[in-house]
This record gives C-alpha cells, sequence and structure tokens, in this order.
C-alpha cells in the first residue's frame, strides 16, 4: 500500500531563505508525482508536475527533483517570500491500482516571515 | 468556466440529513475525482469517474456515500445521513485525458459541517 510521508511537518523562515521540502513515497511503481499549494479555506494549485520517468521540473523559484528508486522528491523554493506562506502538498499516482488513485502526503505548513 | 467550479462551497447539516455535493470539471475533460479532506490532513482519495464510468470507488468510506456523473460531466457526491466524522472539506479535480501521466486541477471544495 502507498504511503506518502512529508518532512517537515511545520517551517518558519525568515525572508529570502532558500528551503528545501521533503516528500518520500513507500512504492515506486508510479505515474507521477505532483507538488501542490494549499492556502487556507482554498482548493489545490498545482505547483510542478513530474512524470515517472523524469528527475526534475522547475516553474519560476520553484525546482522539484524526483529519485523514483529512492522514493523520494524536494521541493526547493529559492528566495522566499511571505506570499509563500501556504501549505504544500506532495501527491503520487500509483501503478498499482490503475492510475486512478492519488495518495497525498498531510503537508508541509510554511510561513514565511517579513 | 474557466476551472473546476463545486457548490454549494459551504454546508451544515444536522446529524442525520442527507446532503448533496456538486463538481462542475472544467469543460471537456474526461476524468474527474472526489477526494476527503479532514483538518490539518492530505486530501484522501474517495472516487473517479471515467466520463460517466466510475471505475474506482474504494476510497468511499461507506455505503452512505454514493457518486454520480450520468452524463460524464457533472457529478454530484451524496452523502445520506450524516455523521459527525463526515465533518470535512470534499474536494473534486478533473483531468483533461485519459492517460495517467495528466495533470489534476482541483476545485475550491466543500466544507460539510455536521452538527
Amino acid at each position: 500500500k502507498q504511503e506518502v510521508t512529508q518532512i517537515p511537518a511545520a517551517l518558519s523562515v525568515p525572508e529570502g531563505e532558500n528551503l528545501v521540502l521533503n516528500c518520500s513515497f513507500t512504492d515506486s511503481a508510479i505515474y507521477n508525482l505532483q507538488w501542490f499549494r494549499q492556502d487556507p479555506g482554498k482548493g489545490l494549485t498545482s505547483l510542478l508536475l513530474i512524470q515517472s520517468s523524469q528527475r526534475e521540473q522547475t516553474s519560476g523559484r520553484l525546482n522539484a527533483s524526483l529519485d523514483k528508486s529512492s522514493g523520494r522528491s524536494t521541493l526547493y523554493i529559492a528566495a522566499s517570500q511571505p506570499g509563500d506562506s501556504a501549505t504544500y502538498l506532495c501527491a503520487v499516482r500509483g501503478v498499482g491500482t490503475g492510475g486512478f488513485k492519488t495518495i497525498f502526503g498531510a503537508g508541509t505548513r510554511l510561513f514565511v516571515k517579513a | 468556466g474557466a476551472g473546476v467550479s463545486q457548490s454549494p462551497r459551504y454546508k451544515v447539516a444536522k446529524r442525520g440529513q442527507d446532503v448533496a455535493l456538486r463538481c462542475d470539471p472544467i469543460s471537456g475533460h474526461v476524468s474527474l475525482f472526489w477526494y476527503q479532506q479532514a483538518l490539518g490532513q492530505g486530501p484522501e482519495f474517495l472516487t473517479y469517474f471515467q466520463n460517466e464510468a466510475q471505475l474506482d470507488k474504494s476510497g468511499l468510506p461507506s455505503d452512505r456515500f454514493f457518486a454520480e456523473r450520468p452524463e460524464g460531466s457533472v457529478s454530484t457526491l451524496k452523502i445520506q445521513r450524516t455523521q459527525q466524522e463526515d465533518s470535512a472539506v470534499y474536494l473534486c479535480a478533473s483531468s483533461p485525458s485519459l492517460e495517467t501521466g495528466r495533470e489534476q486541477y482541483f476545485g475550491p471544495g466543500t466544507r460539510l459541517t455536521v452538527t
């Protein structure tokens, strides 16, 4: 059974710092891994989607890497800003369940202090 | 519309009442997903539709939960005889094709509170 774990659960950093959020998963048979952002009371906004054959994806100040064999992904945020404060969720879409189920981690709550 | 929409955004139900939650996916999107998100947790998969066919309902927590998508577009998640443990945010997502590698686009969710 696929399990997704995100570390740390919460993180507080001063503005301008570079930071790394970690995601690990137990079953490496995945179609893709997706990083989302969720603001309080809102739905999920997709940040980056990495296919199982890819190693990383970049968008602006965000870079996500995927090491499928070790079951790990990291989300790197450069030069953090107060507007980056949100919960970041990692999700994997597994092969074993026909590709229908997406399994989420519990998220990392990020607070960037001005 | 431009994105996935859900209604109502907030719903308060007395324990034992039936509720119906609506999802309007992005026009033309083939795949539709429902998730349940408890406070402080990540979303948990409930069910998946490919057009009007419900291909996976393994995440539905009990037989009080029922989902349909009769014409392959709008979907409704119905919860009968609501219980306090059903209180959560219910999220809907759609995806443009049958390919398992495609991105999911989420709606804003319906926050259900059962009193």
